[in-house]
């Protein structure tokens, strides 16, 4: 069984368009998180969430906008994709509300915008 | 603002070789050290740091933390192929609920 997994892997779309990028995790974790990892292989986060709640929210543009409908679920949709939004996002997930410690990583989704 | 650099950004060795990565911060309130190991996709888990002059071990792999330099450095003994991958360092700080990368060290193990 995968811990920690996203869809969809791969997304190739056009400039301008919305896309959205859902992940589930069936650890039992009380936080998820969204990273994003650029071609330089840089990761960042982008948003937390414990238990449904927003946590962390890191001058990411308003056209990304997270949903945790439960705390086994976190999902990001994109509007209006540009260029610069082309990376690898990582869903993950950990035990520890009050620390990050030891994070369990999805696949990854790659996004290309063209 | 959080800091992570990792050094160096990319090594080429040979099989059988030892090899020494370094990771060092700035960051205040600091809780702990991690060391990640990315392939293909999903970077995963190798070690925990919080302590320092405490070694962790895990087979062929060893890392230590200096909190008075503030820094760490990941040892790979005996290297192998399947060693290749980029090696990430994190730290995590208190009350931040978040992990800082590094920029990461791509390891190329030549047979």
């Amino acid at each position: 069984d995968t811990a920690v997994s996203q869809t969809p892997k791969y997304l190739v779309t056009q400039m301008g368009n919305d896309k959205s990028i859902k992940c589930e995790q069936n650890l039992g974790h009380d936080t998820m998180y969204w990273y994003k990892q650029d071609s330089k292989k840089f990761l960042k986060i982008m948003f937390s969430y414990n238990n449904k709640e927003l946590i962390i929210n890191e001058t990411v543009p308003n056209r990304f906008s997270p949903k945790s409908p439960d705390k086994a679920h976190l999902n990001l949709h994109i509007n209006s994709l540009e260029l610069g939004d082309s990376a690898v996002y990582f869903c993950a997930s950990s035990s520890r509300t009050s620390a990050a410690g030891e994070l369990f990583f999805g696949e990854g989704s790659r996004l290309t915008v063209l | 603002e959080d800091k992570v650099v990792q050094s160096p950004l990319s090594l080429v060795v040979h099989e059988g070789d030892t090899v020494t990565l370094n990771c060092s911060y700035e960051v205040t309130n600091f809780r702990s050290l991690l060391w990640y190991k990315q392939e293909k996709k999903a970077p995963t888990f190798l070690f925990m740091l919080t302590s320092s002059g405490i070694e962790k071990k895990s087979g062929r792999l060893s890392s230590i933390l200096d909190k008075k330099e503030l820094s760490s450095i990941l040892n790979i003994t005996a290297t192998q192929t399947g060693d290749s991958a980029i090696y990430l360092c994190a730290v995590d700080r208190q009350g931040a609920q978040k992990l800082v990368f590094g920029q990461g060290t791509r390891l190329t193990i030549n047979p």
